[in-house]
């Protein structure tokens, strides 16, 4: 089903170290996962996606990891950022082309 | 690329008014435009898909008379939100993807709708 959630879980970080933000995702059969970054009042922004037949991906300063066995999905940020201040979503695809999204985690980066 | 714009970014009316939204696709063809709903400090949740010349497939809980969705070309959808009530305030999300189901889904800037 559908995740909502009514207090974002806050990540809190210095600037400069590594962040990871994971996600439980509900469905066995989804096969396509991606991670969106939301800055307030705005839209969510396309980070970083992975299909079910891989482990990890890398982007730049990001790295998205799948486990299959136990549906769980994690962002790794590398060196992060004041910029990277904003909640982060994840988001699952099972079919009926359409997107489920995670709860969100709220990512607070401190000098 | 893959730039989805929304109008209008924010808008307030009366109740009992309704309001139209509008979501393009500025350098893509959308074969699919899907309209979401987004409360303060909550997740997006999907409100209905709506695919070019096709009627929209709305989520369970959705009354599609309220929120009308028209998809009339590959690169424009609208929602109309009928006989707004406060309850209807919220921030409404477009996203659109051309192509396969895994596919991204490039998303609007958002509209904040205030009913008074």
């Amino acid at each position: 089903g559908e995740s909502v959630g009514l207090h974002l879980p806050t990540l809190s970080v210095q600037e400069g170290d590594n962040s990871i933000i994971n996600c439980a995702y509900s469905n066995s059969a989804s096969d396509y996962f991606i991670w969106y970054k939301q800055e307030s009042g705005k839209g969510p922004q396309f980070i970083i996606d992975i299909r079910s037949n891989m482990d990890k991906r890398q982007g730049q300063r990001v790295t998205v990891l799948l486990n299959k066995t136990v549906k769980h999905l994690s962002l790794q940020i590398a060196a992060t950022q004041p910029g990277d201040s904003a909640v982060y979503f994840c988001a699952e695809s099972g079919g009926y082309n359409k997107l489920i999204f995670g709860a969100g985690t709220r990512l607070a980066v401190h000098p | 690329g893959a730039v989805v714009s929304q109008h209008p970014s924010w808008v307030i009316c009366k109740s009992g008014t309704s309001v139209k939204i509008e979501c393009r696709s500025l350098d893509f063809q959308a074969t699919t435009m899907f309209w979401y709903r987004q409360f303060p400090k909550q997740s997006l949740m999907l409100m209905a898909t709506s695919n070019e010349g096709s009627k929209a497939t709305y989520e369970q809980g959705v009354e599609k008379d309220k929120f009308l969705i028209n998809h009339a070309s590959l690169t424009l959808s609208t929602l109309t939100v009928t006989s707004a009530h406060p309850e209807d305030s919220s921030f409404y999300i477009c996203s659109a993807k051309s192509g396969s189901r895994t596919d991204t889904q490039y998303f609007g800037p958002g509209t904040r709708l205030t009913v008074l």
